[in-house]
């Protein structure tokens, strides 16, 4: 059974205080790992797929990264409109996705 | 880019009623929509798959009699709630996935907005 596991499960920092988001996962072969951002009553937004070790990918202040047991999502300079509940998501070949409970950002001007 | 459209967004609802959710791919035919839920501050739990023109495969624990899905088009998928009580209450979401593109591809499953279910 897959399993993902996000810490910590909330997080405050100060405008411009960078900080970095853990998604650590167990899963029998894996063949992607996602980043979702999800608002206070919306559905989640996607932003990264990685897919193997070693793996980064960047958009505007976010920077996703990928190991073997775990990835992070590294927050540059954050402001508070980054101010979200992030979800960590596997897909390891069945139909959809496993979740972890995520991690809730608030950034403080 | 695509688009899942989720009608209502909040409903409220007596107890012992049914109500109905609609999850619908606006630029795109879907033959697979998943339905989840989410208490607060917990993660998604898939309900159910919805698969196009056949009988929905649901999750262990989740009740088929209760939660009925029927995803009678390309672009539409539907949940009903059938004799609603309080614990039912939840925040219900669906996705839709392109056909065609690999499934390990994250962004080919798009989100709906959600629907807010209150059971009075």
């Amino acid at each position: 059974e897959d399993q993902v596991t996000q810490s910590p499960e909330a997080l405050r920092l100060q405008e411009g205080e960078s900080s970095s988001l853990n998604c650590s996962y167990t899963v029998s072969g894996l063949r992607g790992l996602f980043w979702y951002r999800q608002d206070p009553g919306k559905g989640p937004e996607f932003l990264f797929t990685l897919y193997s070790a070693g793996e980064e990918k960047e958009k505007e202040r976010l920077k996703a990264t990928l190991t073997k047991k775990e990835s992070f999502l590294h927050i540059t300079a954050p402001k508070p409109e980054d101010s979200a509940t992030y979800l960590c998501a596997v897909f390891s070949g069945y139909s959809t996705l496993t979740f972890g409970k995520g991690t809730m950002l608030l950034v403080s001007p | 880019g695509a688009v899942v459209s989720q009608h209502p967004s909040r409903v409220i609802c007596k107890s012992g009623t049914s109500v109905k959710i609609e999850c619908r791919s606006l630029d795109f035919q879907a033959t697979t929509m998943f339905w989840y839920r989410q208490f607060p501050k917990q993660s998604l739990m898939l309900m159910a798959t919805s698969n196009e023109g056949s009988k929905a495969t649901y999750e262990q624990g989740v009740e088929k009699d209760k939660f009925l899905i029927n995803h009678a088009s390309l672009t539409l998928s539907t949940l009903t709630v059938t004799s609603a009580h309080p614990e039912d209450s939840s925040f219900y979401i669906c996705s839709a996935r392109i056909p065609g593109q690999a499934v390990g591809d994250g962004n080919t499953i798009y989100f709906g907005e959600g629907s807010w279910l209150t059971v009075v």
